[in-house]
């Protein structure tokens, strides 16, 4: 199964908006409402900031939301921080679980 | 707290054995699958398989099945990946992560375990 595919980097100013795509097929992100996303600190665990599309976990900041359409999923980061600045992957479970191939969130 | 807290660093010879683990507390931990994950050098996360540690039921990607053996130690709240022959390709950080017991995410996830092999 291919990695699901995601732009290589994006970049904000504090306080913009920014959102990240992760486009697949019908058969892992358009079939099924089990889109997670997870920030990774280099050298850190991943940390799971969106389930199931558009759950955010207790304790992740509501600046960090989730939505479908179709076979893309997105993450949108509003009110950047400095903090948000990580390496971030959608990942998605179809008949298996595949990741994304990940985006670079630059804060300017 | 839920913690899953891995082996540390290893560094082998290509054709060498390896077994790295990955220890639960907080939780019951046989009663939740537990997915390995591996980061090539500079690369993205891969999906390598998950394992339940409560009747050993494993479940590999095909792009690992028969590279890797996962297997659990349900006593001591472990669980484990296995090389028996290592290949400098198999150099990455490789993470445990507990999966949700209603859904599909991956919550939480340990510190990692780099492995480096080189003659």
């Amino acid at each position: 199964q291919s990695a699901l595919t995601q732009p290589r980097s994006v970049s904000g100013s504090p306080g913009q908006s920014v959102t990240i795509s992760c486009t697949g097929t019908s058969s892992d992100v358009g079939g099924y409402n089990y889109v997670s996303w997870y920030q990774h600190h280099p050298g850190k665990a991943p940390k799971l900031v969106i389930y199931d599309v558009s759950k955010r976990p207790s304790g992740v900041p509501d600046r960090f939301s989730g939505s479908k359409s179709g076979n893309t999923a997105s993450l949108t980061i509003s009110g950047l921080q400095a903090e948000d600045e990580a390496d971030y992957y959608c990942c998605s479970y179809g008949s298996t679980y595949v990741f994304g191939t990940g985006t670079k969130v630059t804060v300017l | 707290e839920v913690q899953l807290v891995q082996s540390g660093a290893e560094v082998k010879k290509p054709g060498e054995s390896l077994k790295i683990s990955c220890k639960g507390s907080g939780y019951s931990f046989s009663n939740y699958w537990i997915g390995w994950v591996r980061q090539m050098p500079g690369k993205g996360l891969e999906w390598m398989g998950l394992i339940y540690p409560g009747d050993s039921d494993t479940r590999y990607s095909p792009s690992f099945q028969g590279q890797v053996t996962m297997t659990a130690d349900k006593s001591v709240s472990t669980a484990y990946l296995q090389w028996s022959s290592l290949k400098a390709s198999d150099t990455a950080i490789y993470y445990c992560a507990k999966r949700s017991g209603t859904t599909t995410y991956f919550d939480p996830w340990g510190q990692g375990t780099l492995v480096t092999v080189s003659s």
